[in-house]
Order: C-alpha cells, then sequence, then structure tokens
C-alpha cells in the first residue's frame, strides 16, 4: 500500500531563513511520481512540483529547490529566504503507476514565516 | 480564463438533507476528483472519474454519490447517510489517464457545515 509521511506537523521560521520540509513516501511501485502542493489561508490547492520514479534529478525554481532520494524514499522541500508570502501548509503526494492519477496525500505541514 | 470553478463557497445543511456541490472546469480535462479535507489531515479521495458516464469510488466513498454526465462538470451529492460531512470538500481534474503530465489542479473549494 502506498502511504506519504510528513512527519513536522508545524514549522515556525523567521523570515529570510532557509526551511526545509520532510516528506518521506512508500510504495511497491517501480513507476510512480511524487508532488508538492501549497495550500494558502485562502484554502486552494496550488501544484509546485512533480517528479516521476525515473528522474532523480534535483531541481531548483526560483527560492524553491527539491531533494529527491530513492534510497531513503524522501522527496524534501527547501525554501531559501522564507518569506511571509510562504506562510501556507505543504502537501506532499503520491500516485503510483505509468496509469497512476489517484493521489495519496501527507497529512501537511504547516509553515509559518515571521516577519 | 481556464480554471476550475466551485460553487457554493459556502454551505450550510440541516442533518438529514441531501445537497449537492457542483465542480465547474474549462481545462479539457479528462479525469475529474473529489477530495475531502479536515482540519488538520490531508486530503482524502472520494470519487473520481476518468472519463465521461463513468467514475470510482476512492477511499471514502460511502454516504456520497457523483455522476460525470458531462466532461466539464463533475457534481458530488453528500447524503442523508454521510455521517459526518462537515468538511472542506475539493474538486481537481487532471489531463487524461496515462499521461505523464498527471498533476492535479484543484478548485477553491466549498466548506460543508451541518447545523
Amino acid at each position: 500500500a502506498q502511504k506519504v509521511t510528513q512527519a513536522q506537523t508545524e514549522i515556525s521560521v523567521v523570515e529570510k531563513e532557509d526551511v526545509t520540509l520532510d516528506c518521506v513516501y512508500e510504495t511497491r511501485d517501480t513507476t510512480y511520481y511524487l508532488f508538492w502542493y501549497k495550500q494558502p489561508p485562502s484554502g486552494e490547492l496550488v501544484f509546485l512540483i512533480r517528479r516521476n520514479s525515473f528522474d532523480e534529478q534535483n531541481e531548483i525554481s526560483g527560492r524553491y529547490s527539491w531533494n529527491f532520494q530513492k534510497s531513503t524514499s524522501s522527496f524534501n522541500f527547501t525554501i531559501t529566504a522564507s518569506q511571509v508570502v510562504d506562510s501556507a501548509v505543504y502537501f506532499c503526494a503520491l500516485s503510483e503507476g505509468s496509469y497512476g492519477n489517484k493521489l495519496v496525500f501527507g497529512a501537511g505541514t504547516i509553515l509559518r514565516v515571521k516577519s | 480564463d481556464g480554471g476550475i470553478t466551485q460553487s457554493p463557497k459556502y454551505l450550510f445543511r440541516k442533518e438529514g438533507q441531501n445537497v449537492t456541490l457542483s465542480c465547474e472546469q474549462n481545462l479539457n480535462h479528462d479525469a475529474m476528483y473529489w477530495y475531502r479535507q479536515d482540519p488538520g489531515q490531508g486530503l482524502r479521495l472520494i470519487y473520481y472519474s476518468q472519463i465521461v458516464n463513468d467514475f470510482q469510488k476512492g477511499d471514502i466513498a460511502e454516504g456520497y454519490s457523483v455522476s460525470r454526465e458531462k466532461k466539464e462538470s463533475f457534481p458530488l451529492t453528500v447524503t442523508s447517510a454521510q455521517k459526518n460531512p462537515t468538511a472542506f470538500y475539493l474538486c481537481a481534474s487532471s489531463i487524461a489517464p496515462g499521461s505523464s503530465y498527471n498533476e492535479q489542479f484543484f478548485g477553491p473549494g466549498t466548506r460543508l457545515t451541518v447545523l
């Protein structure tokens, strides 16, 4: 069975600090996809990134970066120089198989960035 | 503008009543999904549909029903059989089953409260 664990329930940082959100997943499939979503106070989930199981390259997008390590089944998300607008709930999610569209979500990490 | 709309934003229901939540998308996506989010928890899949006139139960389908008569519409009915319906409901869509571009895009959500 597939499972996503976000062990950090809540993180508080001061603006300009770097912060890493952890995500550990479990799956028996060799083909799977990992995702990160941001949920601001408005409630709508915003897609941030998709990574398939065959691509272990790390990715950087502005202040955001992602570290995918199959050896540890982790897909961690780092925000560099955090800003107040980064305050949100962040979800990691997993879908299995080449036909996979069903997402299994972690419980989410609340990030609070203080000015 | 392409996107997903959900209505209403807030919905109040008396016990014993059925209510229907609307979800419409103009992204020309084949697949649509309904999730439920409870406070402090991740999203759980209620129903999903990969093609018109076909839908599948998710992890928590009991007490809910859906229809998919048109590609752009996927309404969710919360029936009186759902014992604890108070939650935030999110609708999502994605391009097509089997596509590697399988990230889901979410609507703004409907907050349902049972009085």
